[in-house]
Protein backbone atom coordinates (compact mmCIF):
# COMPACT_ATOMS: atom_id res chain seq x y z
CA UNK A 1 0.00 0.00 0.00
CA UNK A 2 1.28 3.38 -1.01
CA UNK A 3 1.71 5.69 1.49
CA UNK A 4 3.81 8.76 0.12
CA UNK A 5 3.77 9.28 -3.78
CA UNK A 6 5.55 11.23 -5.26
CA UNK A 7 4.23 12.05 -9.32
CA UNK A 8 6.56 11.74 -11.30
CA UNK A 9 8.86 9.37 -10.95
CA UNK A 10 11.18 11.27 -13.64
CA UNK A 11 10.85 14.53 -14.96
CA UNK A 12 12.77 15.75 -17.94
CA UNK A 13 12.71 20.33 -17.93
CA UNK A 14 14.45 22.63 -20.04
CA UNK A 15 16.60 25.03 -18.43
CA UNK A 16 14.53 28.00 -17.39
CA UNK A 17 11.14 26.61 -17.76
CA UNK A 18 9.01 26.13 -14.79
CA UNK A 19 8.50 22.64 -13.21
CA UNK A 20 6.03 21.60 -10.62
CA UNK A 21 6.36 18.40 -8.61
CA UNK A 22 3.84 16.95 -6.72
CA UNK A 23 3.51 14.55 -3.37
CA UNK A 24 0.49 12.84 -1.76
CA UNK A 25 0.17 10.84 1.11
CA UNK A 26 -2.43 8.30 3.00
CA UNK A 27 -1.18 8.71 6.40
CA UNK A 28 -3.23 11.98 7.23
CA UNK A 29 0.26 13.23 8.53
CA UNK A 30 0.30 16.82 9.43
CA UNK A 31 4.18 17.37 8.41
CA UNK A 32 5.15 17.35 5.19
CA UNK A 33 8.55 17.75 4.01
CA UNK A 34 10.04 18.21 0.77
CA UNK A 35 14.12 17.00 0.74
CA UNK A 36 16.54 17.47 -2.35
CA UNK A 37 19.24 15.06 -2.94
CA UNK A 38 22.27 14.89 -5.21
CA UNK A 39 23.91 12.13 -6.10
CA UNK A 40 26.24 10.35 -3.28
CA UNK A 41 25.06 13.05 -1.09
CA UNK A 42 22.55 13.20 2.25
CA UNK A 43 19.23 14.50 1.91
CA UNK A 44 18.66 18.04 2.03
CA UNK A 45 15.63 19.77 3.96
CA UNK A 46 14.48 22.51 1.44
CA UNK A 47 11.00 23.22 3.57
CA UNK A 48 8.87 21.93 5.59
CA UNK A 49 5.24 22.36 6.36
CA UNK A 50 3.62 22.08 9.94
CA UNK A 51 -0.18 22.01 8.83
CA UNK A 52 -0.79 25.00 6.88
CA UNK A 53 2.58 26.48 8.39
CA UNK A 54 5.15 26.88 5.86
CA UNK A 55 9.00 26.42 7.51
CA UNK A 56 11.50 27.77 5.02
CA UNK A 57 15.18 26.39 5.49
CA UNK A 58 17.08 29.44 5.54
CA UNK A 59 19.70 28.03 2.65
CA UNK A 60 16.95 27.10 0.18
CA UNK A 61 16.82 29.05 -2.93
CA UNK A 62 13.65 31.43 -3.53
CA UNK A 63 14.01 29.70 -6.96
CA UNK A 64 11.92 27.17 -5.28
CA UNK A 65 8.50 27.38 -3.80
CA UNK A 66 6.20 25.16 -2.17
CA UNK A 67 2.02 25.06 -1.88
CA UNK A 68 0.21 22.90 0.50
CA UNK A 69 -3.56 23.09 -0.51
CA UNK A 70 -4.91 20.48 1.66
CA UNK A 71 -3.67 17.74 4.35
CA UNK A 72 -3.30 14.95 1.66
CA UNK A 73 -0.82 17.17 -1.33
CA UNK A 74 2.27 19.08 -1.39
CA UNK A 75 4.13 20.94 -4.57
CA UNK A 76 7.55 21.38 -5.09
CA UNK A 77 7.49 24.45 -7.99
CA UNK A 78 10.61 25.57 -9.40
CA UNK A 79 10.20 28.61 -10.76
CA UNK A 80 13.77 29.02 -13.47
CA UNK A 81 15.25 25.59 -13.42
CA UNK A 82 19.10 25.87 -13.54
CA UNK A 83 21.57 22.78 -14.26
CA UNK A 84 22.51 22.75 -10.87
CA UNK A 85 18.84 21.70 -9.92
CA UNK A 86 19.11 18.66 -11.42
CA UNK A 87 18.80 16.02 -8.31
CA UNK A 88 16.43 13.79 -6.81
CA UNK A 89 13.34 15.45 -5.18
CA UNK A 90 12.02 13.47 -1.71
CA UNK A 91 8.59 13.98 -0.50
CA UNK A 92 8.35 13.25 3.33
CA UNK A 93 5.51 13.29 6.33
CA UNK A 94 5.37 12.41 9.92
CA UNK A 95 3.26 13.02 12.68
CA UNK A 96 4.13 16.17 14.90
CA UNK A 97 6.67 13.98 16.78
CA UNK A 98 7.05 10.75 14.86
CA UNK A 99 9.62 9.23 12.60
CA UNK A 100 9.34 10.26 8.41
CA UNK A 101 8.06 8.01 5.76
CA UNK A 102 9.64 9.21 2.47
CA UNK A 103 8.30 8.38 -0.69
CA UNK A 104 10.04 6.93 -3.46
CA UNK A 105 11.47 10.31 -5.09
CA UNK A 106 11.16 12.08 -8.29
CA UNK A 107 14.42 12.75 -9.99
CA UNK A 108 14.44 15.57 -12.29
CA UNK A 109 16.55 16.36 -15.02
CA UNK A 110 17.35 19.72 -16.64
CA UNK A 111 18.35 20.24 -20.03
CA UNK B 1 23.04 23.90 14.55
CA UNK B 2 23.16 20.27 15.11
CA UNK B 3 25.91 18.81 12.79
CA UNK B 4 26.30 14.88 12.31
CA UNK B 5 29.24 12.92 11.09
CA UNK B 6 29.13 9.52 9.89
CA UNK B 7 32.04 6.97 9.32
CA UNK B 8 32.61 5.08 6.96
CA UNK B 9 31.62 6.34 3.84
CA UNK B 10 32.17 2.79 2.25
CA UNK B 11 32.38 -0.35 3.68
CA UNK B 12 32.71 -3.99 1.98
CA UNK B 13 31.91 -6.89 3.92
CA UNK B 14 31.84 -10.95 3.59
CA UNK B 15 28.34 -12.14 3.97
CA UNK B 16 27.93 -13.51 7.20
CA UNK B 17 30.39 -11.30 8.89
CA UNK B 18 28.59 -8.26 10.77
CA UNK B 19 28.90 -4.46 9.86
CA UNK B 20 29.24 -1.39 11.82
CA UNK B 21 28.64 2.45 10.58
CA UNK B 22 29.29 5.25 13.69
CA UNK B 23 27.85 8.78 14.29
CA UNK B 24 28.51 11.36 15.63
CA UNK B 25 26.33 14.61 16.93
CA UNK B 26 27.11 17.95 18.08
CA UNK B 27 24.22 19.22 19.55
CA UNK B 28 23.68 17.80 23.02
CA UNK B 29 19.77 18.87 23.17
CA UNK B 30 19.38 16.26 20.23
CA UNK B 31 17.17 13.20 21.10
CA UNK B 32 15.93 11.38 18.36
CA UNK B 33 18.38 9.07 16.46
CA UNK B 34 16.65 7.87 13.40
CA UNK B 35 18.59 5.43 10.69
CA UNK B 36 17.65 5.14 7.17
CA UNK B 37 18.81 2.58 4.48
CA UNK B 38 18.55 3.67 0.75
CA UNK B 39 18.47 1.53 -2.04
CA UNK B 40 19.50 2.51 -5.50
CA UNK B 41 16.23 4.59 -6.92
CA UNK B 42 14.22 4.98 -4.21
CA UNK B 43 13.39 7.02 -1.31
CA UNK B 44 14.84 6.36 2.47
CA UNK B 45 13.49 4.09 4.75
CA UNK B 46 13.48 3.37 8.43
CA UNK B 47 15.27 0.80 9.67
CA UNK B 48 15.87 1.65 13.37
CA UNK B 49 15.43 4.77 15.58
CA UNK B 50 16.75 4.90 19.32
CA UNK B 51 15.45 7.86 21.46
CA UNK B 52 17.86 9.53 24.10
CA UNK B 53 16.06 7.57 27.15
CA UNK B 54 17.43 4.26 26.24
CA UNK B 55 21.07 3.00 25.29
CA UNK B 56 20.19 0.45 22.83
CA UNK B 57 17.59 -1.35 20.82
CA UNK B 58 17.56 -4.32 18.76
CA UNK B 59 15.03 -5.25 15.86
CA UNK B 60 16.24 -9.11 14.30
CA UNK B 61 19.91 -8.53 13.24
CA UNK B 62 20.13 -4.63 13.32
CA UNK B 63 21.00 -2.94 17.02
CA UNK B 64 21.44 0.65 17.34
CA UNK B 65 23.75 1.65 20.50
CA UNK B 66 23.78 5.70 21.98
CA UNK B 67 26.46 7.25 24.14
CA UNK B 68 24.67 10.65 25.10
CA UNK B 69 28.11 11.51 27.08
CA UNK B 70 30.25 11.09 23.93
CA UNK B 71 27.66 12.02 21.55
CA UNK B 72 28.15 9.14 19.53
CA UNK B 73 25.26 6.71 18.20
CA UNK B 74 25.96 3.38 15.85
CA UNK B 75 24.16 1.23 13.64
CA UNK B 76 25.26 -2.96 14.13
CA UNK B 77 24.38 -5.23 11.34
CA UNK B 78 24.72 -8.87 12.43
CA UNK B 79 24.88 -11.90 10.04
CA UNK B 80 25.38 -9.68 6.89
CA UNK B 81 22.71 -11.11 3.79
CA UNK B 82 22.62 -9.38 0.13
CA UNK B 83 20.14 -7.75 0.13
CA UNK B 84 21.68 -5.65 2.95
CA UNK B 85 23.67 -3.62 0.46
CA UNK B 86 22.59 -0.08 0.41
CA UNK B 87 23.52 3.47 1.27
CA UNK B 88 22.47 4.02 5.11
CA UNK B 89 22.11 7.09 6.09
CA UNK B 90 22.18 7.97 10.39
CA UNK B 91 20.41 11.31 11.42
CA UNK B 92 19.93 12.82 14.88
CA UNK B 93 16.79 15.94 15.88
CA UNK B 94 16.52 17.89 18.26
CA UNK B 95 12.89 19.62 17.33
CA UNK B 96 10.70 17.40 18.33
CA UNK B 97 7.72 19.53 17.56
CA UNK B 98 8.21 18.79 13.99
CA UNK B 99 10.74 16.11 13.42
CA UNK B 100 13.32 18.18 11.93
CA UNK B 101 15.84 15.73 11.29
CA UNK B 102 19.70 16.25 10.28
CA UNK B 103 21.42 13.54 7.95
CA UNK B 104 24.87 12.36 8.44
CA UNK B 105 27.03 11.87 5.18
CA UNK B 106 26.05 8.41 4.55
CA UNK B 107 27.75 4.81 4.06
CA UNK B 108 27.77 2.46 1.19
CA UNK B 109 27.73 -0.85 2.28
CA UNK B 110 28.25 -3.68 -0.14
CA UNK B 111 28.06 -7.31 0.84
CA UNK B 112 30.59 -9.57 -0.92
CA UNK B 113 29.39 -13.31 -1.76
Amino acid sequence: DAMVIQNPRYQVTQFGKPVTLSCSQTLNHNVMYWYQQKSSQAPKLLFHYYDKDFNNEADTPDNFQSRRPNTSFCFLDIRSPGLGDAAMYLCATSTTVGEQYFGPGTRLTVT
Amino acid sequence: GENVEQHPSTLSVQEGDSAVIKCTYSDSASNYFPWYKQELGKGPQLIIDIRSNVGEKKDQRIAVTLNKTAKHFSLHITETQPEDSAVYFCAASADSSASKIIFGSGTRLSIRP
